[in-house]
């Protein structure tokens, strides 16, 4: 148990819809990460937030969007949904903000299926 | 697009075999990490090497950090059933930035037989 938690753990929905995923991370971390995996891309950073503010940003699409609140739990909204957005998105933390040893600890992930 | 090739894609081996697997880059990292990664679980820190040439060793995994800085490797000796998983590399964005977010390579499937 890496102490990160995410909800839920399976999501079934249809394309055009919107749905927020739930982040908590390990107590005492202000980083929340969130990642994407699916087949054809692997796994992908989308967007990195710290003590609230957002910290990084990748390949995350304009319908994506996140936010952390001021208890560092992140919730992670995805609207207008397409069949292709059909993942495993996974929720990371670490201690600070960044740098090469700031170990990055993974939830469990949530499964999303868009049908 | 993955910065990070990972080979092989999977290894099909006996109980107690070794493995090798490794990871190559056309950009240098200043940290290789590996993880592991089992079915409905999120990916597991496994080892993490910060110096070009560090050779890090985790029970029956060893890893280690290229002297070019653009390659890492990972051995598991007397693979056992339990070692069954995707093995990842990842490293932080090879840019001057702030920030940490992770690249990871395409993954290693490992299937092992009793």
């Amino acid at each position: 148990d890496s102490g990160v938690t995410q909800t839920p753990k399976h999501l079934i929905t249809a394309t055009g819809q919107r749905v927020t995923l739930r982040c908590s991370p390990r107590s005492g971390d202000l980083s929340v990460y969130w990642y994407q995996q699916s087949l054809d891309q692997g796994l992908q950073f989308l967007i990195q937030y710290y003590n609230g503010e957002e910290r990084a940003k990748g390949n995350i699409l304009e319908r994506f969007s996140a936010q952390q609140f001021p208890d560092l739990h992140s919730e992670l909204n995805l609207s207008s949904l397409e069949l292709g957005d059909s993942a495993l998105y996974f929720c990371a933390s670490s201690r600070v903000r960044g740098g090469g040893t700031d170990t990055q600890y993974f939830g469990p992930g949530t499964r999303l299926t868009v049908l | 697009g993955q910065q990070l090739n990972q080979s092989p894609q999977s290894m099909f081996i006996q109980e107690g075999e070794d493995v090798s697997m490794n990871c190559t880059s056309s950009s240098i990292f200043n940290t290789w990490l590996w993880y592991k990664q089992e079915p409905g679980e999120g990916p597991v820190l496994l080892i993490a090497l910060y110096k070009a040439g560090e050779l890090t060793s985790n029970g029956r995994l060893t890893a280690q950090f290229g002297i070019t800085r653009k390659d890492s490797f990972l051995n598991i000796s007397a693979s056992i059933p339990s070692d069954v998983g995707i093995y990842f590399c990842a490293g932080p964005f090879p840019r001057v930035y702030a920030g940490n977010m992770l690249t990871f390579g395409g993954g290693t499937r490992l299937m092992v037989k009793p």
